[in-house]
C-alpha cells in the first residue's frame, strides 16, 4: 500500500524557537496534502490544506504566520512552527491525497509528537 | 459539511463480530463515506470507502443504506489487536484540480472498540 512518511517522529524544542516537520509520499504523487493536530484523548483536526505550488489553505482559527506550510514538490509538505509554545505541544500527523482517479484515497503519515519545553 | 455520529465507546470480545453505526443525516450527493482506524500514537489507517450498497475488502465490510443517512461498518471475528478508535468520515473526496480543497476530512468524536479475551 502506499506509504506516508513524516520526519521527525518526535521533537523537543525551547520556547521560542522553531520547529519545522517534513510529510513525504513515498511511492506515489500527491498534490494535495492535509496537516492535522491531535491533543491527547481528542480528535484529529484539520489545521491547513497543502497544495503543491501554491498557498495553503488554512481552517478557522489556525494561524497562518505560526504554522507555515510549504508543499514544494509532488512528494512533500513541511509545516513550520515558528516561536513555538508550550501550548503547541501536540501530535501533529499529514496525510497525502493520491493523485489517482477515482478515490483519491488519503494516507496518513504516523505522525510526529513536538513537546515544547 | 456533514456531520457524523457514532456511538463513543463500544466493548466485544474476541471472535464476535462488531458493528458500528455511524448517522449522517446531512450526506451530500458527492459525498463518499470513509472509515478509519486508529491507534495511540499513530497515524489513521484507512479501512474503507464507499458510495452505497455494499462494499467488503479483506478487513471489513460497509453497509449503506439506499437514503445514505447512515452506514455501518462491520468487523468480522475481532480480535485484541482491534482495539482502536474508528472514525466514520464523510465528505467530497475531491479531483485531481490543483488548488482544490476538496477532499479535507473532519473528524468526529470516533469510537473507541474494546475487545476482550
Amino acid at each position: 500500500g502506499a506509504v506516508v512518511s513524516q520526519h521527525p517522529s518526535w521533537v523537543i524544542c525551547k520556547s521560542g524557537t522553531s520547529v519545522k516537520i517534513e510529510c513525504r509520499s513515498l511511492d506515489f504523487q500527491a498534490t494535495t496534502m492535509f496537516w492535522y493536530r491531535q491533543f491527547p484523548k481528542q480528535s484529529l483536526m484539520l489545521m491547513a490544506t497543502s497544495n503543491e505550488g501554491s498557498k495553503a489553505t488554512y481552517e478557522q482559527g489556525v494561524e497562518k504566520d505560526k504554522f507555515l506550510i510549504n508543499h514544494a514538490s509532488l512528494t512533500l509538505s513541511t509545516l513550520t512552527v515558528t516561536s513555538a509554545h508550550p501550548e503547541d505541544s501536540s501530535f501533529y500527523i499529514c496525510s497525502a491525497r493520491d493523485d489517482k482517479y477515482p478515490t483519491y484515497e488519503q494516507y496518513f503519515g504516523p505522525g510526529t509528537r513536538l513537546t515544547v519545553t | 459539511l456533514a456531520k457524523t455520529t457514532q456511538p463513543i465507546s463500544m466493548d466485544s470480545y474476541e471472535g464476535q463480530e462488531v458493528n458500528i453505526t455511524c448517522s449522517h443525516n446531512n450526506i451530500a450527493t458527492n459525498d463518499y463515506i470513509t472509515w478509519y482506524q486508529q491507534f495511540p500514537s499513530q497515524g489513521p489507517r484507512f479501512i474503507i470507502q464507499g458510495y452505497k450498497t455494499k462494499v467488503t475488502n479483506e478487513v471489513a465490510s460497509l453497509f449503506i443504506p439506499a437514503d445514505r443517512k447512515s452506514s455501518t461498518l462491520s468487523l468480522p471475528r475481532v480480535s485484541l489487536s482491534d482495539t482502536a478508535v474508528y472514525y466514520c468520515l464523510v465528505g467530497d473526496i475531491g479531483s485531481a484540480d490543483r488548488g482544490s480543497t476538496l477532499g479535507r476530512l473532519y473528524f468526529g468524536r470516533g469510537t473507541q472498540l474494546t475487545v476482550w479475551p
